[in-house]
């Protein structure tokens, strides 16, 4: 199956400080999705990225769907404590892969 | 909307019983995601329909389990009979089909305990 490389694996960083995480795949995907999960609950959509050199803004969040359509990244500017959780890439074709999660610690 | 809908939340049963997760997705969706979630293999796809149709079960683990969807806003996944290494945090989405906006939404999820 299709895989996604999603790195760092997790990241341990100062409130204030900017994130930066990204998904590679060896495949080309139509759709590139980005997800955040809270302990306990499903994983909500975060940014839609439709086009391949598309970027897209969601207040702190961007997101880019790479010119190959193969990769994309998510950057977080200047952190708050509510961003911890988990982050995962999804690509879309018909069916959705998710990568393995990048887990976000932010000290106050 | 009220969402993607999961029932139940937690499921504790014994091995050897069976298991049925449900799903509702959000209306006007025609695409559903089963998903597994555990902390070794993360979020793996089990199987999606289009259409109430299955397009790839290949995900499914075992013959133990089996998903249904007998119309656009049910589905079901069973497992039968259920085993320890089952238990795991189960998810659906829904969407739009590939090709319109594709943005997928997850339910909460059932938390599946099998002893």
């Amino acid at each position: 199956g299709q895989q996604l490389n999603q790195s760092p694996q997790s990241m341990f960083i100062q409130e204030g400080e900017d994130v930066s995480m990204n998904c590679t795949s060896s495949s080309i995907f139509n759709t590139w999705l980005w997800y955040k999960q809270d302990p306990g609950e499903g994983p909500v959509l975060l940014i839609a990225l439709y086009k391949a050199g598309e970027l897209t803004s969601n207040g702190r969040l961007t997101a880019q769907f790479g010119i190959t359509r193969k990769d994309s990244f998510l950057n977080i500017s200047a952190s708050i404590p509510s961003d911890v959780g988990i982050y995962f890439c999804a690509g879309r074709n018909n069916d959705m892969r998710f990568g393995a999660g990048t887990r976000l610690t932010v000290k106050p | 909307d009220a969402g993607v809908i999961q029932s139940p939340r937690h499921e504790v049963t014994e091995m050897g019983q069976e298991v049925t997760l449900r799903c509702k997705p959000i209306s006007g969706h025609n695409s559903l995601f089963w998903y597994r979630q555990t902390m070794m293999r993360g979020l793996e796809l089990l199987i999606y329909f289009n259409n109430n149709v299955p397009i790839d079960d290949s995900g499914m683990p075992e013959d133990r389990f089996s998903a249904k969807m007998p119309n656009a806003s049910f589905s079901t996944l069973k497992i039968q009979p259920s085993e320890p290494r089952d238990s795991a945090v189960y998810f659906c989405a829904s969407s739009s089909p590939a090709g319109q906006n594709t943005e997928a939404f997850f339910g909460q999820g059932t938390r599946l305990t099998v002893v």
